[in-house]
């Protein structure tokens, strides 16, 4: 069964640029969510998907936004870059509706600011 | 709003010998999930283990157990015979119970195994 799969892998961009980054869930996994890591904030969530519907969102800004689609593969997408929008970019999948818990990662899209 | 600490930033144990890793969480929620990740330099983030607050047994995965003591909002993982494939960083994880599966984060800890 193949796993989470993030695309890009690696990516720059330069300030006020946009960036759109895929994410393919673990079949049958019906809720992806998003995470943000950077040396300084840590892992910090950004938004949750389930069913094409945004379920919960992370304190950032309009900037940052994302979509499921019916396959339930997602798509975030951060507009006019700042530089401290560089970080690694996990998404995650899991099965279940409710909080099982139990959530699987990618290996993560590394953005690059210039 | 929900908090994780992690407050060793780094450690480093031989290889064979026991380590515990240190987590302190505060909520207000009775039900809810914590996790521990491990991130190795590849970067996938992979889970460890998985406690459930309503259990009071604490979870144990082979060598791999945690200390839950839900009074004192504490949640230590002990890895024993530690490897070196154990190197990684470790991340203390919440997740309340209902609602979006929304993962809150410790800092971490950089764990390495040394030879």
């Amino acid at each position: 069964k193949a796993g989470v799969t993030q695309t890009p892998r690696y990516l720059i961009k330069t300030r006020g640029q946009q960036v759109t980054l895929s994410c393919s869930p673990i079949s049958g996994h019906r809720s992806v969510s998003w995470y943000q890591q950077t040396p300084g904030q840590g892992l910090q969530f950004l938004f949750e998907y389930f069913s094409e519907t945004q379920r919960n969102k992370g304190n950032f800004p309009g900037r940052f936004s994302g979509r499921q689609f019916s396959n339930s593969r997602s798509e975030m997408n951060v507009s006019t870059l700042e530089l401290g929008d560089s970080a690694l970019y996990l998404c995650a999948s899991s099965l279940a509706a409710g909080g099982t818990g139990e959530l699987f990662f990618g290996e993560g899209s590394r953005l690059t600011v210039l | 709003a929900q908090t994780v600490t992690q407050s060793q930033p780094e450690m480093s144990v031989q290889e064979a010998e026991t380590v515990t890793l240190s987590c302190t969480y505060d909520t207000s929620e009775n039900n809810y999930y914590l996790f521990w990740y491990k991130q190795p330099p590849s970067r996938q983030m992979i889970l460890v283990i998985r406690q459930e607050a309503y259990k009071q047994q604490n979870a144990t995965e082979n060598r791999f157990s945690v200390n839950f003591q839900k009074a004192a909002k504490s949640f230590s993982l002990k890895i024993s015979d530690s490897q070196l494939g154990d190197t990684a960083m470790y991340f203390c994880a919440f997740m309340k119970s209902q609602g979006a599966q929304k993962l809150v984060f410790g800092q971490g800890t950089r764990l390495t195994i040394n030879p």
